[in-house]
């Protein structure tokens, strides 16, 4: 079974560039979260859908971030425009929504805004 | 605002010993705990879970073991393997599923030969 799939892998970009990221969840899992990922911390919440919903989107920045899911599977993430503080790593991951599961990470997409 | 935090940035271990990584959360509602393994340019990996219900959960070398009184849980790692090298971080959740995962800082585990 194939895992969470997110492009690209790098990106660099100068700052007020947009940038836009994909991701392709496992097959079946309704949940799909978009996570980001500073040097040296742990992985933070930026949005959370169920199916085409953003259920919860409070940790994103939106005048600068969005993100959106159409028909329930795959999902983009975009910054427009992007500034330095932007770099960081930014991970997808996604989970069947039941109890007591565990979410599955892709390998993310290091982003370097220079 | 850390509500889960992992107190030891790094921990070394000599291979075929045992291997204690802590976690502490501050967040009483907190009722499903998971961690995870991440490589460098890798995503995190999961690797063991516990729910509030339980005080221990048990899966090969991994034991992940939860104390609700004191809010701390421990992950022991026996016997340590070089492969095990990697940071470990420690999430919890308020909803009993992967909903919203708050995550510690991580611990950088280096087992020596």
């Amino acid at each position: 079974e194939a895992g969470v799939v997110q492009s690209p892998r790098y990106k660099i970009i100068e700052k007020k560039q947009p940038v836009a990221f994909w991701c392709n969840p496992i097959s079946g899992h309704n949940t799909l979260y978009w996570y980001l990922q500073n040097l040296g911390q742990g992985p933070e919440l930026l949005i959370r859908y169920e199916n085409e919903e953003a259920v919860d989107d409070s940790q994103l920045p939106k005048d600068r971030f969005s993100a959106e899911r159409l028909k329930g599977v795959d999902s983009t993430l975009k910054i427009q425009p992007a500034e330095l503080g932007d770099s960081a790593v930014y991970l997808c991951a996604s989970s069947p929504g039941a109890m007591n599961t565990e979410a599955f990470f892709g390998q993310g997409t290091r982003l370097t805004v220079v | 605002d850390q509500q889960v935090k992992q107190n030891s940035p790094s921990l070394s271990v000599q291979e075929g010993r045992i291997s204690i990584l802590n976690c502490d959360y501050t967040n009483s509602m907190f009722d499903y705990f998971l961690w995870y393994k991440k490589y460098p340019a890798e995503g995190p990996t999961f690797l063991i879970s516990i729910s509030s219900i339980k005080d221990k959960n048990e899966d090969g070398r991994f034991t992940v073991f939860l104390n609700k009184s004191a809010k701390h849980l421990s992950l022991h790692i026996v016997p340590s393997q070089p492969g095990d090298s990697a940071v470990y971080f420690c999430a919890a959740s308020a909803t009993g599923t992967a909903s919203k995962l708050t995550f510690g800082t991580g611990t950088r585990l280096q087992v020596t030969l």
